[in-house]
C-alpha cells in the first residue's frame, strides 16, 4: 500500500519546454489534487479533480493542465515552462468531504 | 472563497514550553479543520483535525480548539521537543463540491534544545 506516489522527484526544465508530472494513488479515493509550494507561500491548489472524469480549477491554474485518467491517476501537465513555475508540486488524494488529505513526496521542479 | 490566515509565521520556543499557533478562516460554512506538520523537504503530514461539531480535541501532546462564533481555530503543543520543530499548516474546507481544502501560510516553529 504505497499511498499516494509522484514522479519525478526532481526535474529541471529550460524555459518553453513542456512536461508531465505524474500521481497515483492506490487507496480508491475519489478526490484528488496539485498543489504548488513556494517559500513563504504555503500551499496553493492549482487544480483538483473531485471524482473520475471531472477536472475543475483552484486558485493558480494558469500555465498548467491537468488530466483524470482514472480513478487513480491524476496529471499534471506544463505545455511552456516559466521560470516563476519554479516550485515543488504536491500531488494529494481524500476519500470523502471532512477526510484527511493524503500527500505525496513531492516533485521539486527548476525552470531555467 | 474561503481565506485562512495563520499567526505567527515563525515561533521559537524552549524545549519543554508550549507553542500556540493560531489560524482565523472566512467562510462561516467551513466544518473541517486538519493540521499538518511539515518536516524540511518531506510532504505535509495530518497531526491532528477537528470537525465543526467539536470544541478541542487532544491527542497526547497536541490539543486544538475552535471557536466557530469568531471563526478561528488554533493548535496547542505542550512540552515541545526538539522533534516538534517544523513547519506546521492549518486548513479549512466545508462540504463544497471539490472537498477542496484552503491552507493558511504556515508557522515555522523552532524548538530549542
Amino acid at each position: 500500500n504505497a499511498g499516494v506516489t509522484q514522479t519525478p522527484k526532481f526535474q529541471v526544465l529550460k524555459t518553453g519546454q513542456s512536461m508531465t508530472l505524474q500521481c497515483a494513488q492506490d487507496m480508491n479515493h475519489n478526490s484528488m489534487y496539485w498543489y504548488r509550494q513556494d517559500p513563504g507561500m504555503g500551499l496553493r491548489l492549482i487544480y483538483y479533480s473531485a471524482s473520475e472524469g471531472t477536472t475543475d480549477k483552484g486558485e493558480v491554474p494558469n500555465g498548467y493542465n491537468v488530466s483524470r485518467l482514472n480513478k487513480r491517476e491524476f496529471s499534471l501537465r506544463l505545455e511552456s515552462a516559466a521560470p516563476s513555475q519554479t516550485s515543488v508540486y504536491f500531488c494529494a488524494s481524500k476519500e470523502a468531504q471532512g477526510s484527511p488529505l493524503h500527500f505525496g513526496n513531492g516533485t521539486r521542479l527548476t525552470v531555467t | 472563497g474561503e481565506n485562512v490566515e495563520q499567526h505567527p509565521s515563525t515561533l521559537s520556543v524552549q524545549e519543554g514550553d508550549s507553542a500556540v499557533i493560531k489560524c482565523t478562516y472566512s467562510d462561516s460554512a467551513s466544518n473541517y479543520f486538519p493540521w499538518y506538520k511539515q518536516e524540511l523537504g518531506k510532504r505535509p503530514q495530518l497531526i491532528i483535525d477537528i470537525r465543526s461539531n467539536v470544541g478541542e480535541k487532544k491527542d497526547q501532546r497536541i490539543a486544538v480548539t475552535l471557536n466557530k462564533t469568531a471563526k478561528h481555530f488554533s493548535l496547542h503543543i505542550t512540552e515541545t521537543q526538539p522533534e516538534d520543530s517544523a513547519v506546521y499548516f492549518c486548513a479549512a474546507s466545508n462540504n463544497n463540491a471539490g472537498n477542496m481544502l484552503t491552507f493558511g501560510g504556515g508557522t515555522r516553529l523552532m524548538v530549542k534544545p
